[in-house]
């Protein structure tokens, strides 16, 4: 099994605050997904990044795959109470490297 | 637009009483499909993944068992139900051959007493 961690696991934070989220593995990632999930809500994909040192921007968030395709980062600048939520990256392994892994989780909650 | 369901949404069983969880897609054709169990606040545990009718892959050793009776369908069932059962099932699919992108429906909360 691929393990996925994340840190920090829970996060609280005033509005307006920047952060950041890591998700780091012993293992290379063949492509790696972040999700955000809403309690009681299943969760909802954000970006996939396949390629080594790629950076992608989504309005506020800024993800970064690592050189070596072993660590991502989740940035939030300016963070609203909208971005409250479980953060997850997941990635691809298994015996036929088929199956999803998903990491540990990060809570955020964003103060008003 | 592919869409994807699930039910019950929530469900209190006691303890050593059958369980059947369904999942249905729509709008695509031969998906991956997954089921997920989920800790409160943590991460998701893969349960079971299936890549076509009749074919179930199986990750952890446990009470539960999956089936898929037609393409788009997966159910996820027990005989008796234990305690350590509870907890947030997810089902989602995924687009065979695609990008490796997954698509979760909005879970069933399990409470088993």
């Amino acid at each position: 099994t691929q393990l996925l961690e994340q840190s920090p696991q829970f996060l609280s934070i005033q509005e307006g605050e920047n952060l950041t989220v890591y998700c780091n593995s012993s293992s290379v990632f063949s492509s790696l997904q972040w999700y955000r999930q809403e309690p009681g809500e299943g969760p909802v994909l954000l970006v996939t990044v396949v390629t080594g040192g790629e950076v992608k921007k989504l309005k506020r968030l800024t993800f970064q795959f690592g050189d070596a395709r072993k660590d991502s980062s989740l940035h939030i600048t300016a963070a609203q109470p909208g971005d409250t939520g479980l953060y997850l990256c997941a990635s691809l392994g298994g015996y036929t490297g088929n199956q999803f892994y998903f990491g540990t989780g990060t809570s955020l909650t964003v103060i008003p | 637009s592919q869409t994807i369901h699930q039910w019950p949404a929530t469900l209190v069983q006691p303890v050593g009483s059958p369980l059947s969880l369904e999942c249905t897609v729509e709008g695509t054709s031969n998906p991956n499909l997954y089921w997920y169990r989920q800790a409160a606040g943590r991460g998701l545990q893969l349960l079971f993944y299936s890549v076509g009718i009749g074919q179930i892959s199986s990750e952890v050793p446990q009470n539960l068992s999956a089936s898929r009776p037609q393409d788009r369908q997966f159910i996820l069932s027990s005989k008796k139900l234990l305690l350590s059962d509870s907890g947030f099932y997810l089902c989602a699919w995924e687009l065979a051959g695609g990008p490796n992108e997954q698509f979760f429906g909005p879970g069933t909360r399990l409470t088993v007493l």
